[in-house]
């Protein structure tokens, strides 16, 4: 079935640092794929998408490539800041008979000043 | 504002108990989720419905019994409440036709069983 992995965390990092959280996902066919953050006590918002192959999803300096060669789309930041602290859950969706937003297990990011 | 709003934010209550969360969304959508999210963070879709009608129902026990009165509103009822149900709940939409504008979610209602 459809199913997406991310790398464990927490990931801590100090301000500044270059950030890359991996995903990597398991589809028939060509699913959406996504970037959400939760920052402590919220929901979730939606951080990036992309569509198709090649297509880069981008948002307030986060960057994550769809590579359907290696069925990745790591999220990326060349500068993390301490209001980037927040878990970043990878999503795919896949319309169909699974018609749902399938999550990974989070990644806990902490960035220390 | 236009959003996805969970009410209550907290629920505390003893094992056995009956409780209600409801869920409402201003934006237009059609479709309505309720995701369960454990201590671990892990979010598992519950259920889902498009324009009043359940389309996803995942293994979820009959104690769970969502009910949508009208596409805007997506409530979920839980009866006999037990320890291991303690989480946060969120209620997140969509529209059926563009799931690639990304679902929107409500800032969560966290059940505590004690």
């Amino acid at each position: 079935g459809n199913s997406v992995t991310q790398m464990e965390g927490p990931v801590t990092l100090s301000e500044e640092a270059f950030l890359t959280i991996n995903c990597t996902y398991t589809a028939t066919g060509y699913p959406s794929l996504f970037w959400y953050v939760q920052y402590p006590g919220e929901g979730l918002q939606l951080l990036l998408k992309a569509t198709k192959a090649d297509d880069k999803g981008s948002n307030k300096g986060f960057e994550a490539t769809y590579r359907k060669e290696t069925t990745s789309f790591h999220l990326e930041k060349g500068s993390v800041q301490v209001s980037d602290s927040a878990v970043y859950f990878c999503a795919l969706f896949y319309g169909g008979a699974t018609n749902k937003l399938i999550f990974g297990t989070g990644t806990l990011l902490a960035v220390q000043p | 504002d236009t959003a996805v709003s969970q009410t209550p934010k907290y629920l505390v209550t003893q094992m056995g108990n009956d409780k209600s969360i409801k869920c409402e969304q201003n934006l237009g959508h059609d479709t309505m989720y309720w995701y369960k999210q454990d201590s671990k963070k892990f979010l598992k879709i519950m259920f889902s419905y498009n324009n009043k009608e359940l389309i996803i129902n995942e293994t979820v026990p009959n104690r769970f019994s969502p009910k949508s009165p009208d596409k805007a509103h997506l409530n979920l009822h839980i009866n006999s409440l037990e320890l291991g149900d303690s989480a946060v709940y969120f209620c997140a939409s969509s529209l059926f036709t563009n799931h690639n504008y990304g679902y929107t979610f409500g800032s969560g209602t966290r059940l505590t069983v004690v």
